[in-house]
């Protein structure tokens, strides 16, 4: 029973276009949510998370969407680098903290030149 | 600043050799965890702590056991590899202070074949 889900394996976009990462979840309980980078043999990177109080959170380049109702979160990127193909793991908390993260199985963003 | 650093980086065992990886941070960081991520998987919890000689279970923790002695390492055991264990397995800390502490810090990996 796979609680967090990225349905798109991959996802190749333009360079200078913008890139839309989709996450969805099934358990209420989780009140935040994080987007994890990740290169080929490195550990994953935190880039940007949201609160189930927010629908939006912005740092530069990224912003993450959560629709609580939908139960669905996106990661947008604008404009797309080639630094930014990577992996892309969508993330989820309880709340709590302690208790470690459930994670989707990634969005393999490619940018093209 | 190191952050979370994992040794080995590789490891090749054979099928009920044991072994332990270890986890060592030094970010000051309450909490600890164990990931393991297999090909076309995302991370699944392996086992967790919130400080020094508290740990518990997550997701996937048959096989494996750990102890948290002190704030600054985790080791992770196998007592007894199956080829089942063959996976990348990253450890990760964070804070437990509210807000920040849902950000977890990852290390580098640790590449684990069992033949």
């Amino acid at each position: 029973d796979q609680q967090v889900k990225q349905n798109s394996p991959s996802l190749s976009v333009q360079e200078g276009r913008i890139s839309i990462l989709n996450c969805d979840y099934t358990n209420s309980m989780f009140d935040y949510f994080l987007w994890y980078k990740k290169y080929p043999a490195e550990g994953p990177t935190f880039l940007i998370s949201i609160s189930s109080i927010k629908d939006k959170n912005e740092d530069g380049r990224f912003t993450v969407f959560l629709n609580k109702s939908a139960k669905h979160l996106s990661l947008h990127i604008v404009p797309s680098q080639p630094g930014d193909s990577a992996v892309y793991f969508c993330a989820a908390n309880t709340g709590g903290g302690a208790d470690g993260l459930t994670f989707g199985k990634g969005t393999h963003l490619i940018i093209q030149p | 600043n190191a952050g979370v650093t994992q040794t080995p980086k590789f490891q090749v065992l054979k099928t009920g050799q044991s072994m332990t990886l270890q986890c060592a941070q030094d970010m000051n960081h309450e909490y600890m965890s164990w990931y393991r991520q297999d090909p076309g998987m995302g991370l699944r919890l392996i086992h967790y702590s919130v400080g020094a000689g508290i740990t518990d279970q997550g997701e996937v923790p048959n096989g494996y056991n750990v102890s948290r002695s002190t704030t600054e390492d985790f080791p992770l055991r196998l007592l007894s590899a199956a080829p089942s264990q063959t996976s990348v397995y990253f450890c990760a800390s964070s804070y437990s202070t509210r807000g920040a502490k849902n950000i977890q810090y990852f290390g580098a990996g640790t590449r684990l074949s069992v033949l």
